[in-house]
Order: C-alpha cells, then structure tokens, then sequence
C-alpha cells in the first residue's frame, strides 16, 4: 500500500527558510508526479506547487512563486519543498499528494510555523 | 481568474441525500476531482474525473456535471459522511491546481 511521510516541520521566524521532506513507499515513485498542498489551521486546501515523474516540470501557486522550490530525489524515493522568506501566511499544515487520477494519496501533514 | 465556488455548508439529517456543488467557468472543460476531510485527517480523493469513484468509496457517493456545475451527490448519508468536502480542478494556462472553498457537511 502506497505511503506518504512527511517531515521537517517546526518553528521558524519570519523571513527563515525551511526544507520539508516526504519518503514515498509502497509505489513506484517515478510514475507519478506530485504535489505539496497546505492548509492553514482552521482554512480551506491551498495547493502550493507540484512536480511530475522525472522532474523537468514543475509548477507553483502565485502565493509562493520565487519563494519555494519544489523537487524529488527518484533513487531515494524523496519529495522535498525548499521554503524561503518565509512570513506568518505561510503557517500551516504542509501535505505531500500522490498525482494519478486526482491526488490519490495523501501523507499526514507536516506544521510549519512562522512566528517570532 | 479560475475559481471554484462551492456553498460553505449543507446540513442533511441521516438517510437523506446531499448536494454539494461546485461552480466555476471553466468547468465545462476541466475535470473535477472531489476529496473529503474529516477534522484531524489528512484529505481522501473522494471522486475523480467528475463522476469516477476510487475503490473504497461507498456506492452512496455519486458526481454528475451539467454545463459549469459538477456535483458531488451522497444518496442516504450517514453519519461518517460528516466532513468538509473540497472540489479541485486544473489551471491549464497557469499549469496550476485550484481547489474551491470547501462545503462542510454535518449530518
């Protein structure tokens, strides 16, 4: 069965960068392109920016364009984001989503927090 | 702009059957996908490609798309059904996801 595990959440100031992580397993990994979705607390889904198979093609929400970078490591079936300037709307629950027919699997979410 | 619009929410009460829709003008030539959040989960794809049920769903759950409406149509709701439910299509000019509001259902 396919999973998703996402990792490097925490506490962050404003105007720090984090990078977040997600292991894939159960799946061939590079069949499949991906997603990060957030979701502040208590908010509505927003995506953020999604990659496909072999990573050539990528693509960012307008929220985070020039900010964040999305990429994967195929040998080690890794998903990361790479988060910069960072400000308090960027708070909130990160998932990482298998891309198939829709987003079809969906890790627990990571919280990341942007506070001084 | 794309948006997806859907109503914030819909109260049904158990063996009844809810509606959600989900509206927005480039509906007509885009799929939408539905997924469900119950609170403290991660989101479930719930439906694809307008009216594709992922094995899992319950035969209950049902999508249907007329023009710049897709909906998302649960036949004799349960009380598990309570969620809040969010449609999801595709920017293809900005080769973007969009996910509408989300409808909270409370049975």
């Amino acid at each position: 069965e396919e999973q998703l595990v996402e990792s490097g959440g925490g506490v962050v100031r404003p105007g720090g960068s984090l990078r977040l992580s997600c292991a894939a397993s159960g799946f061939s990994f590079d069949d499949y392109g991906m997603s990060w979705v957030r979701q502040a607390p208590g908010k509505g889904l927003e995506w953020v920016s999604g990659i496909n198979g072999n990573g050539a093609k990528t693509g960012y929400g307008e929220s985070v364009k020039g900010r964040f970078t999305i990429s994967r490591d195929n040998a080690k079936n890794s998903l990361h984001l790479q988060m910069n300037s960072l400000t308090a709307e960027d708070t909130a629950f990160y998932f990482c989503a298998r891309q198939a027919e829709g987003l079809d699997a969906w890790g627990q979410g990571t919280l990341v927090t942007v506070s001084s | 702009s794309f948006e997806l619009t859907q109503p914030p929410s819909l109260s049904v009460s158990p063996g009844q059957t809810a509606r959600i829709t989900c509206s927005g003008d480039a509906l007509s030539k885009q799929y939408v996908y539905w997924y469900q959040q119950r609170p403290g989960q991660a989101p479930i794809l719930a439906m694809f490609k307008d009216s594709e049920r992922p094995s899992g769903i319950p035969e209950r759950f049902s999508g249907s798309s007329s023009g710049t409406t897709v909906t998302l149509t649960i036949t004799g709701v349960q009380a598990e059904d309570e969620a809040v439910y969010y449609c999801q299509s595709a920017d293809p000019s900005r080769q973007s996801v969009v996910f509408g509001g989300g409808t909270k259902l409370t049975v």
